[in-house]
């Protein structure tokens, strides 16, 4: 079946740590794949998008995510976070196949330690 | 920056009066969509519209119904609304159906 999962639900960094979010998919061919994120009574904002090309994509507010095939996922990261990144992050994905709706993770809760 | 608005922000109201969820985008977007969201939770899709007079039931079941009269108006209504229905209601525009541009969410209670 064509899901898209993020293995935590909390994560807790300390300010200036680095930072890596994960997100696997199951889908038989390339997704596209997005980054999103929702600061607290805010709706979602896009972080980065893979369509095709360099697995090494670039997004804002110094965000970056890589896409390797061979483990199907998409993991986000950070070199170094701020305390306003402390947010929820969602992975979705758009299976061409499901009449290109997106599919939402579950999200992952970035705290931040100062 | 992406211009789409959602009134109001919060709501509380009593069980079985009828409400109105606004949603109005200024990009031009053919694609709209609502999303209804627990707290700590994933998006569900419950509508979307792929245009004027265009509207379908998402994923997640829901009592809820839209209409799309004009493009930059996609209002989502609950005729009766219940405790169940207390929830966060997301509304996106999309020009394709890749990047969807996200409102600021609806807080409703239903007491």
């Amino acid at each position: 079946a064509q899901s898209v999962t993020q293995p935590d639900i909390h994560i807790t960094v300390s300010e200036g740590a680095s930072l890596e979010l994960r997100c696997n998919y199951s889908y038989g061919a390339t997704p596209y794949l997005f980054w999103y994120v929702q600061s607290p009574g805010q709706g979602l904002q896009l972080l980065l998008k893979y369509f095709s090309g360099d697995t090494l994509v670039q997004g804002i507010k110094g965000f970056e995510a890589e896409f390797k095939r061979s483990q199907s996922s998409f993991n986000l990261r950070k070199p170094s976070v701020h305390w306003s990144d402390a947010a929820e992050y969602f992975c979705a994905v758009v299976f061409m196949n499901r009449d290109d709706k997106i599919i939402f993770g579950k999200g992952t809760r970035l705290h931040i330690l100062p | 920056e992406a211009d789409i608005y959602q009134t109001p922000r919060y709501l509380v109201i009593g069980t079985g009066k009828k409400i109105t969820l606004e949603c109005s985008q200024t990009m031009g977007h053919d694609k709209m969509y609502w999303y209804q969201q627990d707290p700590g939770m994933e998006l569900h899709l419950i509508h979307y519209s792929y245009g004027v007079n265009s509207t379908e039931k998402g994923d997640l079941s829901s009592e809820s119904t839209v209409s799309r009269i004009r493009t930059e108006h996609f209002p989502l209504t609950l005729e009766s609304a219940r405790p169940s229905h207390t929830s966060q209601y997301l509304c996106a525009s999309s020009e394709d159906s890749y990047e969807q541009y996200f409102g600021p969410g609806t807080r409703l209670t239903v007491t």
